[in-house]
C-alpha cells in the first residue's frame, strides 16, 4: 500500500523558512517523479513544484521559483520542500505526491497534508 | 503560461449525468494530457481520470473523461449521479515549459 506522510509544516513568521519532509512507502520511491501541491484555506488546488524520479530535473511555479526548493533523497525515501522568504499568501495545507510515472504525469496518489501557516 | 477554466458549480439528481468543463485559454487542449481529481468535503483528493480519459483501477465506470478539439475544453463526464459524487473537481495539465496548471475547480452538489 503506498504512503505518504507529510512533516514539517507549522507556523512561521513571514520571511521565515520551513522544511517539508514527505516519508514515501508502499512503492519503489526512486522510480517516481514526485509533486508537491498545496490548497489554501478555502481555497482551490494549486501546483507548486514537481522532480523526476532521479532528482536531476525540477519544476516550481511562477508562485514560488527562487523561494522554494524540491528535493530528494532517494536511499531515505523522502521528498522535501525547503521553503525561504515565506509570505502570508503561503499559508495553505501542502500535499506531497506521487506521480504515475518517473516524469511528470498525473499524481495518482496524495498524502494527507501538512498545514504550513505564515503570519505574525 | 495558459488558465484552465471550469464552471464554479454544477448541481443534478440522483441517477442523472452530469458534465464538467474545462476550457484550456490558449495552446491546443490536446498538447498535454488532462488529469481530473475528485476532492469530497474535508478529504484528500483523489484521481479520477487521467491522460484525458482513462480511468484508474476503483474508479467507476461511471466517471468518463473527454477531450474536444474544437471547443479546446476537457469534459469529466459523471452518469448515474449518487450522493456520494457530490465533491469539488479539479482538472489539470501542464503547460509547454513543465509548470502545472489547475482549473480553478468545479463544486457538485448531487440534489
Amino acid at each position: 500500500e503506498v504512503r505518504l506522510v507529510e512533516s514539517g509544516g507549522g507556523l512561521v513568521q513571514p520571511g521565515g523558512s520551513l522544511r517539508l519532509s514527505c516519508a514515501a512507502s508502499g512503492f519503489t520511491f526512486s522510480s517516481y517523479a514526485m509533486t508537491w501541491v498545496r490548497q489554501a484555506p478555502g481555497k482551490g488546488l494549486e501546483w507548486v513544484s514537481n522532480i523526476i524520479s532521479g532528482g536531476g530535473t525540477t519544476f516550481y511555479a511562477d508562485s514560488v521559483k527562487g523561494r522554494f526548493t524540491i528535493s530528494r533523497d532517494n536511499s531515505k525515501n523522502t521528498l522535501y520542500l525547503q521553503m525561504n522568504s515565506l509570505r502570508a499568501e503561503d499559508t495553505a495545507v501542502y500535499y506531497c505526491a506521487k506521480d504515475l510515472y518517473y516524469y511528470e504525469s498525473s499524481v495518482d496518489h496524495w498524502g494527507q497534508g501538512t498545514l504550513v501557516t505564515v503570519s505574525s | 503560461n495558459f488558465i484552465l477554466t471550469q464552471p464554479h458549480s454544477v448541481s443534478e439528481s440522483p441517477g442523472k449525468t452530469v458534465t464538467i468543463s474545462c476550457t484550456r485559454s490558449s495552446g491546443s487542449i490536446a498538447s498535454n494530457y488532462v488529469h481530473w481529481y475528485q476532492q469530497r468535503p474535508g478529504s484528500v483528493p483523489t484521481t479520477v481520470i487521467f491522460e484525458d480519459d482513462q480511468r484508474p483501477s476503483g474508479v467507476p465506470d461511471r466517471f468518463s473523461g473527454s477531450i474536444d478539439r474544437s471547443s479546446n475544453s476537457a469534459s469529466l463526464t459523471i452518469s448515474g449521479l449518487k450522493t456520494e459524487d457530490e465533491a469539488d473537481y479539479y482538472c489539470q495539465s501542464y503547460d509547454r515549459s513543465n509548470q502545472g496548471v489547475f482549473g480553478g475547480g468545479t463544486k457538485l452538489t448531487v440534489l
